[in-house]
């Protein structure tokens, strides 16, 4: 089993449509969890982090499960800038940071 | 928030050349830097997390003589992929973390590497 698994994807939404990229991970210990955004041959950025008690940036709510160690991330409003490739990111502590195969998200017109 | 700068962006070397790729924290200290590789529509996998002044800790399979890495100080690290084979073409990506928690991690702009 992948340490990091998420939505396979790709997703294809219309604009303004909600949509939700589901994440989980098998290590327990992990401690720090983060979604980053990754662009055509760009490197990731940091969308956001996620913290326990969900946490909500503008259009975009990530929450996070620590018992079933699974993490989400929602979308509303979808905006044609937001076609990206989305990452699920878990970090133990003081290690390297372990990323997920990435959901892709098409927002068409 | 922290700045790193990869250089260079973009290379096309041959079949047995070496390629260096660098990787600097300009606004603050990393004492532990890592190199991953991204082939296309497949996730960043981690190669080697590179520790300023020690040796360098491979991930399993990626073989520590083709891919010399160097943390000679605090705001600089530096991957040679010796010997390039076409099979080695990739997006190389550096990331530091500021040292002492698990923040957020912050990456370079990215390495197309190109062996023809």
């Amino acid at each position: 089993r992948k340490e990091v698994e998420q939505d396979p994807g790709p997703f294809n939404v219309p604009e303004g449509a909600t949509v939700a990229f589901n994440c989980t991970y098998s290590n327990s210990a992990s401690q720090s969890f983060f979604w980053y955004r990754q662009d055509c041959r760009k490197e990731p950025k940091l969308l956001m982090s996620v913290y326990s008690s969900g946490n909500e940036d503008g259009r975009f709510t990530a929450q996070l499960n620590r018992a079933s160690q699974y993490i989400s991330l929602l979308i509303r409003d979808s905006k044609l800038s937001d076609s990206a490739t989305y990452l699920c990111v878990v970090n133990y502590y003081g290690q390297n940071f372990v990323f997920g195969p990435g959901t892709r998200l098409s927002v068409l017109p | 928030g922290a700045v790193v700068s990869q250089h260079p962006s973009r290379v096309i070397c041959k079949s047995g050349t070496s390629v260096k790729i660098e990787c600097r924290s300009l606004d603050f200290q990393a004492t532990t830097m890592f190199w991953y590789r991204q082939f296309p529509k497949q996730s960043l996998m981690l190669m080697a997390t590179s520790n300023e002044g020690s040796k360098a800790t491979y991930e399993q399979g990626v073989e520590k003589d083709k891919f010399l890495i160097n943390h000679a100080s605090l705001t600089l690290s530096t991957l040679t992929v010796t010997s390039a084979h076409p099979e080695d073409s990739s997006f190389y990506i550096c990331s530091a973390r500021v040292s002492g928690s698990g923040t957020e991690a912050f990456f370079g702009q990215g390495t197309r590497l190109t062996v023809v």
